[in-house]
């Protein structure tokens, strides 16, 4: 069964250094997205993405966060200044079609922790 | 009012019993309508999605979906403790929204 991966599984960074989330999308997949669960709250829409460009994003996700598709198959989350409420489960997910007609596909997660 | 709501639990059942989860939603614009499953610092899992009103079956899950009344459903028969973890609705008109999850609790 394809998968999302993600790495690493677990980050720990100090406050202010810049972090990078990755993420191998399923291959034929089309639509991007990362979201976010801080330990025990709801897992919440940071952004998508769609031919090389952002579609939507939240208002978490400020300039402080980035994503990029650098090639074919990488998938980045960039966190310019990580702040200490940065702590939290980050998910890359992919479509195939935007509307979720086929559900979203999770990966397994990088645990983010902001000391 | 949340666009989403689902109770949190915890649900505790025995073994055997019948899951009942649900849902409800005030945007008439969700499209698509899933359930996942999440295990404790992990990725949430796809179980079922449909985007039509009326039952969706698969295994022992069965998916409901009440357009008129927004309201959706998941039925789990004959639990097993392998199915504690939290289960979590998810609706989509683009992006996907999640609900809370509600912890569920199979006891042998």
């Amino acid at each position: 069964e394809p998968e999302v991966t993600q790495t690493p599984s677990h980050q720990v960074t100090q406050m202010g250094q810049e972090v990078i989330l990755r993420c191998v999308p399923i291959s034929n997949h089309l639509y991007f997205y990362w979201y976010r669960q801080i330990l025990g709250q709801k897992v919440e829409f940071l952004v998508s993405f769609y031919n090389n460009e952002i579609s939507e994003k939240s208002e978490i996700f400020d300039d402080q966060f980035s994503v990029e598709r650098p090639d074919g198959s990488n998938f980045t989350l960039k966190i310019r200044s990580t702040k200490l409420e940065d702590s939290a489960m980050y998910f890359c997910a992919s479509t195939r079609g935007g509307q979720g007609s086929d559900g979203y596909t999770f990966g397994s997660g990088t645990r983010l922790t902001v000391v | 009012q949340k666009e989403v709501e689902q109770d949190p639990g915890p649900l505790s059942v025995p073994e055997g019993a019948i899951v009942s989860l649900n849902c409800t939603y005030s945007n008439s614009a969700f499209q698509y309508f899933m359930w996942y499953r999440q295990y404790s610092r992990k990725g949430p899992e796809l179980l079922m999605y449909t985007y039509s009103s009326g039952n969706k079956e698969d295994g022992r899950f069965t998916a409901q979906v009440d357009k008129s009344s927004k309201y959706i459903s998941l039925f789990i028969r004959d639990s097993q403790p392998s199915d504690s973890a939290t289960y979590l609705c998810a609706l989509s008109w683009g992006k996907l929204q999640f609900g809370a999850g509600t912890q569920v609790v199979v006891t042998p």
